[in-house]
């Protein structure tokens, strides 16, 4: 069964640590991305990756990291620096057809809600 | 700034009535306006979408119309049922971005 698998689906932390988010696709895609969600915020990008060992930064980039070393994967570390970490976030991915097509549509993990306290 | 603003934040809907929420969006640049329904926690899921070739696309219950003068695009949703109860999220693209901009959502309750 294809799909994303985020994990944990509840994280905890205290403030000043850094903090690992996992995200895992079986659906071959090429493109992936982080959203954060916040109620009345909508989901704001904070990096996405459209191929393996390539990354860019999103809206919201700041206090975040992401890797992209295996094209299954893309797990985005919340560092320190990020001064409201706390929230619901979106691993998500899509078929990258290149600039001159669409995408395919974005396929969304259940979320990792984290909170830092 | 690319921004999509999308209304109502929440609606309250009784059972077999229309539910509407709107989207409207700056960049004329924009060609691709999908809407994503979310389940509470869980990721959103495409729900329908459309380009701005045709004013207006119907799947099920489910109807996006697109007024491309006005900047803005709506989801119908006939026959509303408690199991549509979710947040809505519209968003737009251009096809050379390829990124998606999204609205801030609407939480949309449906009376039984």
């Amino acid at each position: 069964d294809g799909g994303i698998t985020q994990s944990p689906k509840y994280l905890f932390r205290k403030e000043g640590q850094n903090v690992t988010l996992s995200c895992e696709q079986n659906l071959n895609h090429d493109a992936m991305y982080w959203y954060r969600q916040d109620p009345g915020q909508g989901l704001r990008l904070i990096y996405y990756s459209q191929i393996v060992n390539d990354f860019q930064k999103g809206d919201i980039a700041e206090g975040y990291s992401v890797s992209r070393e295996k094209k299954e994967s893309f797990p985005l570390t919340v560092t320190s620096a990020q001064k409201n970490p706390t929230a619901f976030y979106l691993c998500a991915s899509s078929m990258y057809r290149g600039k001159s097509s669409y995408n395919s549509p974005l396929h969304f993990g259940n979320g990792t809600r984290l909170t830092v306290t | 700034q690319q921004q999509v603003k999308q209304s109502p934040q929440s609606l309250i809907v009784q059972k077999g009535g229309i539910s509407i929420i709107n989207c409207a969006y700056e960049n004329t640049a924009f060609d691709y306006f999908p809407w994503y329904q979310q389940f509470p926690g869980k990721g959103p899921a495409l729900l329908i979408a459309i380009r701005p070739d045709v004013s207006e696309k119907k799947e099920g219950r489910f109807t996006i119309s697109f007024n491309k003068s006005a900047k803005q695009f709506s989801l119908h949703i006939m026959d509303s049922q408690p199991g549509d109860s979710a947040t809505y999220f519209c968003a737009a693209s251009r096809k050379a971005g390829n990124m998606l901009t999204f609205g801030g959502g609407t939480r949309l309750m449906v009376k039984p």
